[in-house]
């Protein structure tokens, strides 16, 4: 069976600093793979995915994330942190043909200035 | 283009009552999901309906129980509420079939039982 876990319910970075949230994830087969973020009050917005190809996705506001297959990860990364980035981030995982899509716990984020 | 609509955005239920919500999802798209998200377990797969079918379902009670409309709109219903059952229902809805789309996903209804 599909998991998705995210290491680290919370993480507190400065403002500027690099921004490393980690996502393994388990499968027989490797899903389809997505980011998403969740501002207080809203529902979730996707930052990034990963389908096939290129196994370095850039998304919006300048986060990034690569699939490693070896590894079993899609670690999500922004060279430098920006207040307005604090929030809460998703991990999620597809199958590929299939119609259930599997939610990490979730990281929260939280930048100082 | 409209995006994905949730209503109510808040109810107060009493234990024992039922509670119906609704999804109306972005124009063109057929695939609507749900989830129940919840400080303590996070976001929970509870069905997903693709041109009125539920293709998948989560591990949640029989309570719990949904449809899909043949315009697509999506309800979710929740009878006899337990105290448990108080969280945030997301509502995402998708054009493709594959899983390889973008869920596009409400503002949610938070659902209060006392």
């Amino acid at each position: 069976a599909q998991s998705v876990t995210q290491l680290g319910s919370h993480v507190s970075v400065s403002e500027g600093a690099l921004v490393l949230l980690r996502c393994n994830y388990s499968s027989s087969v490797p899903p389809y793979l997505f980011w998403y973020v969740q501002y207080p009050n809203q529902g979730l917005q996707l930052l990034l995915k990963y389908t096939t190809g290129a196994t370095l996705v850039k998304g919006i506001n300048g986060f990034e994330a690569e699939f490693k297959k070896s590894e079993t990860s899609f670690h999500l990364t922004k060279p430098s942190a920006h207040m307005s980035d604090a929030a809460e981030y998703f991990c999620a995982v597809t199958l590929i043909g299939g119609f259930k899509t599997i939610f990490g716990a979730g990281t929260r984020l939280f930048v100082k200035a | 283009k409209a995006g994905v609509t949730q209503t109510p955005r808040y109810l107060i239920k009493t234990r024992g009552q039922q509670v119906t919500l609704s999804c109306s999802p972005i124009s063109g798209h057929r695939s609507v999901s749900w989830y129940q998200q919840t400080p303590g377990q996070g976001l929970q797969f509870l069905f997903e309906y693709f041109s009125e079918t539920q293709r998948n379902k989560g591990n949640f009670p029989g309570r719990f129980s949904g449809r899909q409309f043949s315009n697509s709109r999506s309800e979710m219903n929740v009878s006899t509420l337990e105290l448990g059952d108080s969280a945030l229902y997301l509502c995402a809805s998708s054009y493709g079939t594959g899983g390889n789309t973008e869920a596009f996903f409400g503002q949610g209804t938070r659902l209060t039982v006392v």
